[in-house]
């Protein structure tokens, strides 16, 4: 059971409103990301890290930021949420280990922004 | 990484194999296939990886062609809690690399 904790789990917000959400991992993993993931369709990296003071862009553009001061925690902020931004964000870690390169996902946060 | 292709959604009964394909024909040599499935939306979980000889654990296995291009993931004894979309993943084992998820297959397995 990987151990990789997200809160919250749901969240309902107006428009304009500035949100964080949590990601915590207590595996001491270097690598952390976000991805985004709207109903039924493909998962998107959205950020990455590779340790304390390192962030990275993926893949799919996004409007939100992330920091990583600690390498257990990997927090992703929304300045100002709009309609656009409902969807499932997943967060997840990895650690190198030669042949084996596996990412452990969190539960997710689904966020809905009215 | 290599893109891989997979069938869109595929049924299978209680009780019987799944056997999911993957194609991977562009796979580099040091390329490997990893499998990670989501039942419904939560987060993707790991399966099972293997580079050229196939591999087995305690939730599947993975039978890679020869010549690599091609992977089949096999749920022995297939349950209704194995009903998932399944990614088929191939990626190089670097640290700068990351994973590409892509549709994936959707599996339903029926009672």
């Amino acid at each position: 059971e990987a151990d990789i904790y997200q809160t919250p789990r749901y969240l309902v917000i107006g428009t304009g409103k500035k949100i964080t959400l949590e990601c915590s991992q207590t595996m001491g993993h270097d690598k952390m990301y976000w991805y985004q993931q709207d109903p039924g369709m493909e998962l998107h990296l959205i950020h990455y890290s590779y340790g304390v003071n390192s962030t990275e862009k993926g893949d799919l553009s996004s409007e939100s930021t992330v920091s990583r001061i600690r390498t257990e925690h990997f927090p992703l902020t929304l300045e100002s949420a709009r309609p656009s931004h409902t969807s499932q964000y997943l967060c997840a870690s990895s650690e190198y280990k030669g042949s084996s390169y596996e990412q452990y996902f969190g539960p997710g946060t689904r966020l809905t922004v009215t | 990484d290599a893109k891989t292709t997979q069938p869109t959604s595929m049924d299978c009964a209680e009780g019987r194999a799944a056997n999911l394909p993957c194609n991977h024909s562009t796979i580099s040599g040091n390329e490997y296939v990893y499998w990670y499935r989501q039942i419904h939306s939560q987060g993707p979980q790991y399966i099972i990886h293997g580079l050229k000889n196939n591999e087995t654990n305690e939730m599947a296995s993975l039978i890679i062609t020869e010549d690599r291009k091609s992977s089949t993931l096999i749920l022995p004894h297939a349950t209704l809690r194995d009903t998932a979309v399944y990614y088929c993943i191939v990626r190089a084992d670097n640290y700068g690399q990351n994973f590409v998820f892509g549709p994936g297959t959707r599996l339903s397995v029926l009672p």
